[in-house]
């Protein structure tokens, strides 16, 4: 059972657009909504999280979008450059829980 | 700080051989984890960790073998290796299960 789904799985954009990423969950209990980021052959690296009490969270050009009552929360990366292209993955879990729980993840390229 | 870090970075087995995959981190955190990677599948848990001497399964965990003796180390002991299992594998520290840190990986393949 898929308890984060991700979407969609790859993504084309070009330089100086927005690319959005959407994630759905099922466990009305998680209350922590990451997001990674991975470059090819590095481990993941966690990008910028938050939790349910908040419907927005900016950090520079990332933002994260949170509507708990349709449990979907996105990415966006605003003014999206080359640089940005990599792997991202979405991830919940609640605290009394286990580990992260990811999405598949999504790989984004930035053409310039 | 060194953060976390695996050995070795890549590994080549036979089917039915044994092996160790090497997990330490500095940062005094009380959670480790391990995960496999696999194209299209995502990252998924096999084995976690709240702290010496406690283990957990995660979603993936038949084959593979925790034990965490120190807070420092979370090795993870393939049994008995199978082309299935060939993946790259990441462990993770944390002091809240939340945020995790994530080590380099080790590519594993089983032929």
């Amino acid at each position: 059972q898929q308890q984060v789904k991700q979407s969609p799985q790859s993504l084309i954009v070009q330089k100086g657009g927005i690319s959005i990423i959407n994630c759905a969950y099922e466990n009305t209990a998680f209350d922590y909504f990451p997001w990674y980021q991975q470059f090819p052959g590095k481990g993941p690296a966690l990008l910028i999280a938050i939790r349910p009490d908040v419907s927005e969270k900016k950090e520079g050009r990332f933002t994260i979008s949170f509507n708990k009552s349709a449990k979907q929360f996105s990415l966006h990366i605003m003014d999206s450059q080359p640089g940005d292209s990599a792997t991202y993955f979405c991830a919940a879990n609640y605290q009394a829980g286990t580990a992260l729980i990811f999405g598949k993840g999504t790989t984004l390229s930035v053409s310039s | 700080n060194a953060g976390v870090t695996q050995t070795p970075k890549f590994q080549v087995l036979k089917t039915g051989q044994s092996m160790t995959l090497q997990c330490a981190q500095d940062m005094n955190h009380e959670y480790m984890s391990w995960y496999r990677q696999d194209p299209g599948m995502g990252l998924r848990l096999i084995h976690y960790s709240v702290g010496a001497g406690i283990t957990d399964q995660g979603e993936v965990p038949n084959g593979y073998n925790v034990s965490r003796s120190t807070t420092e180390d979370f090795p993870l002991r393939l049994l008995s290796a199978a082309p299935s299992q060939t993946s790259v594998y990441f462990c993770a520290s944390s002091y809240n299960l939340h945020e995790q840190y994530f080590g380099p990986g080790t590519r594993l393949t089983v032929t």
